[in-house]
């Protein structure tokens, strides 16, 4: 079936630290993948995106990686701020067509001051 | 930068009334969706809306569930028989063409009493 995951529900980590957000996905067939970043009490909010005809893409202090050998993908944030505290979640989307997106169940990132 | 909103931001209602959940798409937008996120849980495809029709619709989108362009920049999602089960966030996001980012809405949070 179609599921997107991602492997730790909690990262902690130390103002100026670089975070990594793993995410794993399970549709073969997918080539649209997003990484959205929801803060409390609001929407999904887009970060970056990557097709799957690239491995790396890279955006403001955030890069995306994708391994499609293994269906994986993450989140690198460098330098990591308070503002950065949120729930990340990575999205799939399995036809590119009617265009549905599939979420993770995602990862709470909290940065220590 | 244009940005898709949502009205009401909270509604409370009794099991069994009606709701219609309002969504201004961004203005030049021609695909629409419904997601819905039950608190602590991940971001669940409801509904796309394109061309004056839904082009797909997950099995949580049965027959009380309705959505309606009704005009140029209204996007609506109407459940007529509300259940305590159907309290969640309520969002709606928009693109532009096949293949790009969907945009999220701050979303509506419906609490079914």
């Amino acid at each position: 079936g179609e599921s997107v995951g991602l492997h730790l529900p909690t990262l902690s980590v130390q103002e100026g630290d670089n975070s990594i957000i793993n995410c794993a996905y399970s549709n073969s067939a997918s080539d649209y993948f997003i990484w959205y970043k929801q803060e409390s009490g609001k929407g999904p909010q887009f970060i970056i995106d990557i097709r799957s005809n690239m491995d790396k893409r890279q955006g403001q202090r955030v890069t995306v990686l994708l391994n499609k050998t293994v269906k994986h993908l993450s989140l690198q944030i460098a330098a990591t701020q308070p503002g950065d505290s949120a729930v990340y979640f990575c999205a799939e989307n399995p036809d590119n067509q009617g265009g549905k997106l599939i979420f993770g169940q995602g990862t709470e990132l909290s940065v220590k001051p | 930068e244009p940005e898709v909103t949502q009205t009401p931001s909270h509604q409370v209602t009794q099991m069994g009334q009606e709701v219609i959940l309002r969504c201004v798409p961004i203005s030049n937008h021609l695909y629409f969706y419904w997601y819905r996120q039950i608190l602590g849980q991940k971001v669940e495809f409801l509904v796309s809306f394109y061309n004056n029709e839904i082009s797909e619709k997950s099995e949580i989108f049965d027959d009380q569930f309705s959505v309606e362009r009704p005009d140029g920049s209204n996007f609506t999602l109407k459940i007529r028989s509300t259940k305590l089960e159907d309290s969640a966030m309520y969002f709606c996001a928009s693109k532009r063409e096949q293949g790009e980012t969907q945009y999220f809405g701050p979303g509506t949070r419906l609490l079914v009493l």
